[in-house]
This record gives structure tokens, C-alpha cells and sequence, in this order.
């Protein structure tokens, strides 16, 4: 099993449409969690970090269910902008591992 | 504020040639570093991080080095190119031994091993 595992997608949704994502983690010890976004051929960038009680920033809502062992990130009224590849991440004893991504084409 | 250089963006390589990668990170002190790659259409890789000068962990078996001469520089290194060693390479940095502290990337380089 992977130690972090995604669905590639792509999800293609229309502007304004709702949209989520979902990651697992195999390692239960595992400590801190985030999104990152990457456009293509770029860095990827911090997007959120994943709050044990849920955490939200404008229209991006992140949970954490460490029962379960999976993390999910709930974009509303989606944006053209919003169009990227989305990386889950866990980290595990003082490494950070990428899942490798979630690809979301937001279309008019 | 915290700022990390990478350089080159790209770069273009026959195979058996050397490789010199640097990453330098201004305003902040003793930073974890990290080198990720990543390959075509895969996720990111981790290849080696370091918590201090001089201190390289590495996290897979490859043809790659790494050194810290000093507390903000990284270097990635190779004698000899394989063509297996294209990617896009990331250097990057969090604050050190912080429990819940997120990566901040460079702007990567673009490896193309020919």
C-alpha cells in the first residue's frame, strides 16, 4: 500500500460547481498534514495546512479523519484559476511524502 | 522574509556528464533542506534532506549526492548523467524540527538527460 494515496482525476467540473478530494495515509503515527497546489511545470505551493478539528480558508474547507486515515479538501464556487494539480501530504517522522495528485480542470 | 533561490531553471545534459544543483535560502537559520524530484506525470520523490551543515540523509538508492557546506546552501550533485535522472528537480526548506511546519519550494530545474 502507498503511504499516501491519491485519485488522479482528472475531475472537470464547471465553474461554480462544488468539488472534493479525498486522501489516505498508511502510517497512524503520522503527525501534520497539507494541501499543496501545483500549476503546470511549476513548484508546488502550500495551499492549507489540515487542522485536527477542520480548518477553512474562503472557499477551501480541509478535514482530518485520523480514524479513518484519510484527509479531505472541499473547494466551493469553483474558479477558472482554480485549475491545477493538488497534492496531499503527510508528514511522518520529520519527512514530508506527496501523494501524487489530484488533477482539477474548473471549465467555463 | 524567507526566500529561496534555485538555480538553474533548466538545463540540458548528455548522458555521463556531471551535475552541480544549488539551492540557497535566505532569512531564516538552520533550516531543514530537502531535494525532491519529480518525473513526468509522477509525484514528488524525496532524495535527500539534512537538518543541519554537513548532515545528509539520503532516501533512495541512486547515482545522486548531496552536501551542505553551509547552513543555507544545498548542493545536488552527479559525476555521471543517466537518462533515468530526468525530472523536475525541488529544493526546498521548513523550519527545523518544527512539529507542524509546511515545505516551501524553489522554483525548481528542469533536467533533460540526452
Amino acid at each position: 500500500r502507498k503511504e499516501v494515496e491519491q485519485d488522479p482525476g482528472p475531475f472537470n467540473v464547471p465553474e461554480g460547481a462544488t468539488v472534493a478530494f479525498n486522501c489516505t495515509y498508511s502510517n497512524s503515527a503520522s503527525q501534520s498534514f497539507f494541501w499543496y497546489r501545483q500549476d503546470c511545470r511549476k513548484e508546488p505551493k502550500l495551499l492549507m495546512s489540515v487542522y485536527s478539528s477542520g480548518n477553512e480558508d474562503g472557499r477551501f474547507t480541509a478535514q482530518l479523519n485520523r480514524a479513518s486515515q484519510y484527509i479531505s479538501l472541499l473547494i466551493r464556487d469553483s474558479k477558472l484559476s482554480d485549475s491545477a494539480t493538488y497534492l496531499c501530504v503527510v508528514n511522518t517522522d520529520d519527512k514530508l511524502i506527496f501523494g501524487t495528485g489530484t488533477r482539477l480542470q474548473v471549465f467555463p | 522574509s524567507q526566500t529561496i533561490h534555485q538555480w538553474p531553471a533548466t538545463l540540458v545534459q548528455p548522458v555521463g556528464s556531471p551535475l552541480s544543483l544549488e539551492c540557497t535560502v535566505e532569512g531564516t537559520s538552520n533550516p531543514n533542506l530537502y531535494w525532491y524530484r519529480q518525473a513526468a506525470g509522477r509525484g514528488l520523490q524525496l532524495l535527500f534532506y539534512s537538518v543541519g551543515i554537513g548532515q545528509i540523509s539520503s532516501e533512495v538508492p541512486q547515482n545522486l549526492s548531496a552536501s551542505r557546506p553551509q547552513d543555507r546552501q544545498f548542493i545536488l550533485s552527479s559525476k555521471k548523467l543517466l537518462l533515468s535522472d530526468s525530472g523536475f528537480y525541488l529544493c526546498a526548506w521548513s523550519v527545523g524540527a518544527a512539529y507542524n511546519s509546511p515545505l516551501h519550494f524553489g522554483n525548481g530545474t528542469r533536467l533533460t538527460v540526452t
